[in-house]
């Protein structure tokens, strides 16, 4: 069975702290992904990778950096939390190009 | 640039009523796909169909049904005889031809009432 798992599904954590968050898919796929979800604005796309230790900026990736040393794991990171990264964060893997994605549970992070 | 629009930002409804979602993309390309995904309150993500662009077959799995027209650039979606367990956030979206990116709707939120 196909999976996708995140670290954490809350998270709390105070401005200014580093922040990780932790995505495994054990599909052996090549692209993962990194969305955010707001009320009202869909999900957006933050950072991707195609390959291990490659990686592509989305269409908001400030305030974030992502880490990809393993093909199953890819990191986003928040260098120094802010409250405006509230938010919940997907990651997901495609089958292929123009494939359904797969998405993991999702990690709903506050920033106080 | 390719744009998804979901209109509708929260339909609430009684058990048993027809749902109608709606859906309108934008892209240059001639060759895509488009999808439905729907996210319960668990938080997850779920997907329901994957359309490419060159069929235009409205498709019907169980009470889910999808109308795709070309013509208006539509890809609706209709729950019918709507359940509880149809509470959800609904999303569309869209991908063009060999890219791995989806670009999301802003989705629509369904309450289906007892």
């Amino acid at each position: 069975d196909v999976k996708v798992t995140q670290s954490s599904r809350y998270l709390v954590k105070r401005t200014g702290e580093k922040v990780f968050l932790e995505c495994v898919q054990d599909m052996d796929h090549e692209n993962m992904f990194w969305y955010r979800q707001d009320p009202g604005l869909g999900l957006r796309l933050i950072y991707f990778s195609y390959d291990v230790k490659m990686k592509e900026k989305g269409d908001i990736p400030e305030g974030y950096s992502v880490s990809r040393e393993k093909k199953e794991r890819f990191s986003l990171i928040l260098e120094s939390a802010s409250t405006n990264q509230t938010s919940m964060y997907l990651c997901a893997s495609p089958e292929g190009p123009s494939y359904e994605q797969y998405f993991g549970p999702g990690t709903r992070l506050t920033v106080t | 640039a390719q744009k998804v629009t979901q209109a509708q930002t929260e339909i609430s409804v009684v058990e048993k009523e027809d749902v109608t979602l709606d859906c309108v993309y934008e892209t240059r390309d001639t060759t895509y796909y488009l999808f439905w995904y729907k996210q319960p309150p668990s938080g997850e993500l779920v997907f329901l169909i994957r359309r490419n662009s060159f069929d235009e077959q409205n498709e019907i799995s169980g009470r889910y049904s999808w109308n795709f027209q070309k013509s208006t650039s539509s890809f609706n979606f209709t729950i019918t005889a709507s359940q509880v367990v149809d509470s959800a956030v609904y999303f569309c979206a869209l991908s063009e031809a060999n890219d791995y990116k989806l670009s999301f709707g802003a989705g629509t939120t369904v309450t289906v009432r007892a």
